[in-house]
C-alpha cells in the first residue's frame, strides 16, 4: 500500500544521546516535511525539504538535523543539543508544498 | 509569523448535534487543510480545501480565501468524531503548513 512509515513507534533515549527517526515514503512525493508536538499542542514545524538534497529550517530547528539523499527517505535526528526533547514527531508528504500532504502514524520519543 | 487561530478550543457535544468549527489565517492562502487526530495521534486528512466548499458524508467545509476563513461542518455528530481537529494553512510555494492550535472535541452518547 502507498503511504508514509515511521519507525519506530516508541522511542526511549538517554539524555546526551543522540537518535535518528524514520520516515520513508512511497507516494513519489518531492517534499517531505518533519513537525513536533507537545502534549495539548498544535504542530510545529522543524525541518522541511522540496527536493532531492535540499532541506530548510522550520520555526524550531535547533537541536535538530536532517538529511535528503532520496527522494522517498527523510531521516530526523535529535541531537543532543536538543533542550526539551520528549515529544511526539510527525513526518508528512506532499507532491509539492501548495498540494495536499499526508501524514505517518508518528513517533513517541522519551528522554529518560 | 503567520497566524492560524481556531475556535472554540473545547468543545462538548451531545451524540446527534450539530457544530461548526472556524479557523482564521492573516495572510493568504494557496493550501488549507483539515484534519482529525485520532486518539493514537494519526492525523486523518479531512478536507484539502484552499476555496469554496467540499461535503464529505457528515462533514463539509468551507474556505472563504477572500475574508480569511474556513469552516468545518459536523453534523449529527457520534461519537467516533471526539477527537482534535486541526487547520493548517500554506501560502506560497516553497513554504510548508502552519498549524493551529486545534479544537478539542468530545462527544457524549
Amino acid at each position: 500500500d502507498g503511504g508514509i512509515t515511521q519507525s519506530p513507534k516508541y522511542l526511549f533515549r538517554k539524555e546526551g544521546q543522540n537518535v535518528t527517526l524514520s520516515c520513508e515514503q512511497n507516494l513519489n512525493h518531492d517534499a517531505m516535511y518533519w513537525y513536533r508536538q507537545d502534549p495539548g499542542q498544535g504542530l510545529r514545524l522543524i525541518y522541511y525539504s522540496q527536493i532531492v538534497n535540499d532541506f530548510q529550517k522550520g520555526d524550531i530547528a535547533e537541536g535538530y538535523s536532517v538529511s535528503r539523499e532520496k527522494k522517498e527517505s527523510f531521516p530526523l535526528t535529535v541531537t543532543s543539543a536538543q533542550k526539551n526533547p520528549t515529544a511526539f514527531y510527525l513526518c508528512a508528504s506532499s507532491m509539492g508544498t501548495v498540494t495536499e500532504a499526508f501524514f505517518g502514524q508518528g513517533t513517541r520519543l522519551t528522554v529518560v | 509569523g503567520i497566524q492560524v487561530e481556531q475556535s472554540p478550543p473545547d468543545l462538548i457535544l451531545q451524540e446527534g448535534a450539530n457544530s461548526t468549527l472556524r479557523c482564521n489565517f492573516s495572510d493568504s492562502v494557496n493550501n488549507l487543510q483539515w484534519f482529525h487526530q485520532n486518539p493514537w495521534g494519526q492525523l486523518i486528512n479531512l478536507f484539502y480545501i484552499p476555496s469554496g466548499t467540499k461535503q464529505n458524508g457528515r462533514l463539509s467545509a468551507t474556505t472563504v480565501a477572500t475574508e480569511r476563513y474556513s469552516l468545518l461542518y459536523i453534523s449529527s455528530s457520534q461519537t467516533t468524531d471526539s477527537g482534535v481537529y486541526f487547520c493548517a494553512r500554506g501560502a506560497n510555494s516553497g513554504y510548508a503548513l502552519n498549524f493551529g492550535k486545534g479544537t478539542s472535541l468530545l462527544v457524549t452518547p
